[in-house]
């Protein structure tokens, strides 16, 4: 069974423009979470998506939104971007459902820098 | 708001030593989970928990829910054991919403 992948890997961008980044989840999970990490934050939940439906979300500002696909396929895009956006991003997959009891997969993460 | 503390920050062993890693949380959860981050990023889900015990190959998990305390132990530690290991439990009892701890850099030299 494939993992959960993200890309692109690695994203250079310049303050002020947006970025999307995309996240394939494991076969047959339907709930998607994205996290930011910094070096001064740690990881910080951002959204976690379930059937289309974002399900949670995150202390973030509305800069920072996503949306999922009916292949659960997510993406998420960060708009007029600052340079305390510069982190890795990574999503996780899950079977989903109710009870937080599942255990999330991470994909590798994609690391943007903003200049 | 669940606010989770690990221990040690940083951890530094000798090939073959018993390692813990502590983690309380301040609200009742349903299931706590423990995380690897190698260099790189990579992270990889080593266990969830809701009581108990848990065990998988040298490590091992364990949890007090009345406490609000879990440990994850690695028996034997080697150097490619070196990563930083995190803990995270939901905000809400039941949601995927999760909170980490700052995580503890384990360095083990050979």
């Amino acid at each position: 069974k494939a993992g959960v992948t993200q890309t692109p890997r690695y994203l250079i961008k310049t303050r002020g423009q947006q970025v999307t980044l995309s996240c394939s989840p494991i076969s047959g999970h339907r709930s998607v979470s994205w996290y930011q990490q910094t070096p001064g934050q740690g990881l910080q939940f951002l959204f976690e998506y379930f059937s289309e439906t974002q399900r949670n979300k995150g202390n973030f500002p509305g800069r920072f939104s996503g949306r999922q696909f009916s292949n659960s396929r997510s993406e998420m895009n960060v708009s007029t971007l600052e340079l305390g956006d510069s982190a890795l991003y990574l999503c996780a997959s899950s079977l989903g459902g109710t009870g937080g009891f599942y255990e999330q997969y991470f994909g590798p993460g994609t690391r943007l820098t903003v200049t | 708001k669940n606010e989770v503390e690990q221990s040690p920050q940083n951890l530094t062993a000798q090939e073959g030593e018993f390692i813990t890693i502590n983690c309380s949380y301040s609200v009742g959860i349903s299931a706590l989970h423990w995380l690897q981050q190698h260099p790189g990023g990579g992270i990889v889900s080593l266990f969830m928990l809701s009581s108990g015990k848990k065990k998988h190959g040298r490590l091992i998990a364990t949890i007090n829910i009345q406490e609000k305390h879990s440990s994850l132990h690695i028996t034997a530690s080697h150097p490619r054991d070196s990563a930083v290991y995190i803990c995270a439990v939901p905000t809400q009892g039941g949601s995927e919403k999760l909170v980490f701890g700052k995580g503890t850099k384990l360095t083990v030299n050979p």
